[in-house]
C-alpha cells in the first residue's frame, strides 16, 4: 500500500490545550479519514473527507483535506482526558482500493 | 446493531499450532477486511472480500495464512503453522461501501 507519514508520533499535553496532527503522502488520495483507537479496541471513525480543500468539524474535532490531495490535518480543541488514545489517518486512492493507514499519533492528556 | 464481532479476544498458542480467528460482520455490509496491527508496521491490510469473494489478498504474508468467507455473515483467518512473528492484533472490519469501515475489537494473538 501507499506510505502515509503521520506526525507527531506522540503528544503529551495538559487538559484544555489544543492539539494538531497531520498526515502526508507522496501519492494523491481521493478520500481522507481520521480514526481514534482506544486501548484494547478497534479504531473508530471520527471524520471523513471527500473533497480537496474540505474542512469538516465533529464537535471539538476539525479536519481538513489538503488542496494538493496529498495531506490532511486533524485539530482537537480544548482537549479533555477522554481524548487519550491513538489517532490514525487513512487515505483511499480511489473506489476499488482499500484504506491505507498512517502509523498513528499517540495522545496523552493530563488533568 | 452488535457491530463487528470477533472471536476469540485473546489467543495464546505454541509455535507450529494452527490458529483460527473468526469474524461476524455487520449485517448488510458488502465488504469485509482483515487487518494486522503491530507496533513496528502499524495497521496492515491482509485481505478483503466483496460479497464473499476475495478481491485482494496481496497483503497476506505467506502461504501459512489463509482466509475464507463462506457466507455473508462469517469469515475466518487461519494461520498454519503459526510462528512467533505472527504475534499481533488482528482486526476484522466491514463496510457497506469502500470507506468508513467499522472495526471489530480485535483478536490479540500471542505465539510462544
Amino acid at each position: 500500500g501507499q506510505q502515509l507519514n503521520q506526525s507527531p508520533q506522540s503528544m503529551f499535553i495538559q487538559e484544555g490545550e489544543d492539539v494538531s496532527m497531520n498526515c502526508t503522502s507522496s501519492s494523491i488520495f481521493n478520500t481522507w479519514l481520521w480514526y481514534k483507537q482506544d486501548p484494547g479496541e478497534g479504531p473508530v471513525l471520527l471524520i471523513a473527507l471527500y473533497k480537496a480543500g474540505e474542512l469538516t468539524s465533529n464537535g471539538r474535532l476539525t479536519a481538513q483535506f489538503g488542496i494538493t490531495r496529498k495531506d490532511s490535518f486533524l485539530n482537537i480543541s480544548a482537549s479533555i482526558p477522554s481524548d487519550v488514545g491513538i489517532y490514525f489517518c487513512a487515505g483511499q486512492l480511489d473506489s476499488g482500493y482499500a484504506l491505507n493507514f498512517g502509523k498513528g499519533t499517540s495522545l496523552l492528556v493530563t488533568p | 446493531d452488535a457491530g463487528v464481532i470477533q472471536s476469540p479476544r485473546h489467543e495464546v498458542t505454541e509455535m507450529g499450532q494452527e490458529v483460527t480467528l473468526r469474524c461476524k460482520p455487520i449485517s448488510g455490509h458488502d465488504y469485509l477486511f482483515w487487518y494486522r496491527q503491530t507496533m513496528m508496521r502499524g495497521l496492515e491490510l491482509l485481505i478483503y472480500f466483496n460479497n464473499n469473494v476475495p478481491i485482494d489478498d496481496s497483503g497476506m504474508p505467506e502461504d501459512r495464512f489463509s482466509a475464507k468467507m463462506p457466507n455473508a455473515s462469517f469469515s475466518t483467518l487461519k494461520i498454519q503453522p503459526s510462528e512467533p512473528r505472527d504475534s499481533a492484533v488482528y482486526f476484522c472490519a466491514s463496510s457497506p461501501t469502500y470507506y468508513g469501515y467499522t472495526f471489530g475489537s480485535g483478536t490479540r494473538l500471542t505465539v510462544v
